[in-house]
């Protein structure tokens, strides 16, 4: 069975650009989560869904941040406009509705210049 | 709020030394906790979980046992190989709030 996959891996961009990263959870998992980790930290909770209605999504900096889960699968997390505090790894992950355990995806690696 | 405090590193050890990471936590309610592993360019993994007080966590040598006294959730093992070099994160998961908090991690190497 696949993982959560994310893509792309890897975006270095401008400041001011806009960027976006794509998650495709775990088939069946209605729980989706995008994290943020930043160098040397843990991964903090940008924003959670139960299928597509955006349930947590309190620590979402929404002035420039917004996410979509259309359809209850994928979803989509994008920045606009990057800054340079925004660099980090950007991690997806998903679990079964109810359940602690989460999967995660390997990540994207956002580098603003 | 929820919080989770887990030993600084790094951590260097030699192959087959005994590991202890130490992670201490503060919650609302009963979470359950976990700790990941990160290696080197990938995502996060479940190493192993306990979800309720005096369970005890384990997989691939590692353990950990779930101390509502003293709200620890230490990691162990009793001889690490150099292929267990990576990051570890201890988590908690607030069901009521349905999210997990995370530790900063604590960054192991292991030397042959």
């Amino acid at each position: 069975e696949a993982g959560v996959v994310q893509s792309p891996r890897y975006k270095i961009i401008e400041k001011k650009q806009p960027v976006a990263f794509w998650c495709n959870p775990i088939s069946g998992h209605n729980t989706l989560y995008w994290y943020r980790q930043n160098l040397g930290q843990g991964p903090e909770l940008l924003i959670r869904y139960e299928n597509e209605e955006a349930v947590d999504d309190s620590q979402l900096p929404k002035d420039r941040f917004s996410a979509e889960r259309l359809k209850g699968v994928d979803s989509t997390l994008k920045i606009q406009p990057a800054e340079l505090g925004d660099s980090a790894v950007y991690l997806c992950a998903s679990s079964l509705r109810g359940e602690s355990e989460a999967f995660f995806g390997q990540g994207t690696r956002l580098t603003v210049v | 709020g929820n919080s989770v405090t887990q030993m600084e590193g790094p951590v260097t050890l030699s192959e087959e030394a005994f590991l202890t990471i130490n992670c201490t936590y503060t919650a609302t309610g009963y979470p359950s906790l976990f700790w990941y592993v990160q290696y080197p360019g990938e995502g996060l993994q479940l190493l192993l979980k306990a979800t309720k007080a005096d369970d005890k966590g384990s997989n691939k040598g590692f353990e950990a046992t779930y101390r509502k006294e003293t709200t620890s959730f230490h990691l162990e093992k009793g001889s690490v190989q150099v292929s267990d070099s990576a990051v570890y994160f201890c988590a908690l998961h607030n069901t009521n709030a349905g999210k997990s908090t995370f530790g900063d991690g604590t960054t192991l190497t292991v030397k042959p």
